[in-house]
């Protein structure tokens, strides 16, 4: 069964930083796109960051140079770091798998909320 | 990359059909069989409901149908049950290679 479980969130104040991590059961992450969506208290889905089965890595103008997306095949585990953070971050960030780079995103994680406030 | 545009809120009555559109650009909607749909309920992650326009994965009901017509894609969900009321997001995969969700619609079942 795939699984994927988000942990890492919490409270931060602005400018700090956050490692999100996302475990993956049931597949294997480095041969698939695996991505971070996140999503604003009421608002709508918003596309963070991929990282390709061959290891390139994208980023939405929004986070880019200040977030970087990551995956440790050993612990089949994908990973956001995120800093200098922002009050516009916060959000519930989600992982989310694709198996294909035109594919959907067909397996999501619950979610982690990241809070950032002073 | 500006996000999909599709309407705010749609309702329906139990057994009726509705429709909702996501509308886009040909780098994105119009130019590409990629589009998807998410259903969202309150305090959940999306579940995929439609891929590649107008396929159903596994498990999910015939009820729902996609299609799509130069830049605008839809959803169609038919006999309508008190389940389905969610938020329903598009997406589509764009010429930058990358990905672009509409703006989310909020589905009331009357």
């Amino acid at each position: 069964e795939v699984q994927l479980v988000e942990t890492g969130g919490g409270l931060i104040q602005p400018g700090g930083s956050l490692r999100l991590s996302c475990a993956a059961s049931g597949f294997t992450v480095s041969s698939n796109y695996m991505s971070w969506v996140r999503q604003a208290p009421g608002k709508g889905l918003e596309w963070v960051s991929v990282i390709y089965s061959g290891g390139s890595t994208y980023y939405a103008d929004s986070v880019k140079g200040r977030f970087t997306i990551s995956r440790d095949n050993s612990k089949n585990t994908l990973y956001l770091q995120m800093n200098i953070l922002r009050a516009e971050d916060t959000a519930v960030y989600y992982c989310a798998r694709r198996e294909a780079l035109t594919g959907p995103f067909d397996y999501w994680g619950q979610g982690t909320l990241v809070t950032v406030s002073s | 990359q500006s996000a999909l545009t599709q309407p705010a809120s749609v309702s329906g009555s139990p057994g009726q059909s509705i429709t909702i559109s996501c509308t886009g650009t040909s780098s994105d909607v119009g130019g590409y069989k990629y589009v998807s749909w998410y259903q969202q309920h309150p305090g959940k992650a999306p579940k995929l409901m439609i891929y590649d326009v107008s396929n159903r994965p596994s498990g999910v009901s015939n009820r729902f149908s996609g299609s799509k017509s130069g830049n605008t894609a839809s959803l169609t969900i038919s006999g309508l049950q008190a389940e389905d009321e969610a938020d329903y997001y598009c997406s589509s995969y764009t010429s930058s290679s990358s990905v672009v969700f509409g703006g989310g619609t909020k589905l009331t079942v009357l």
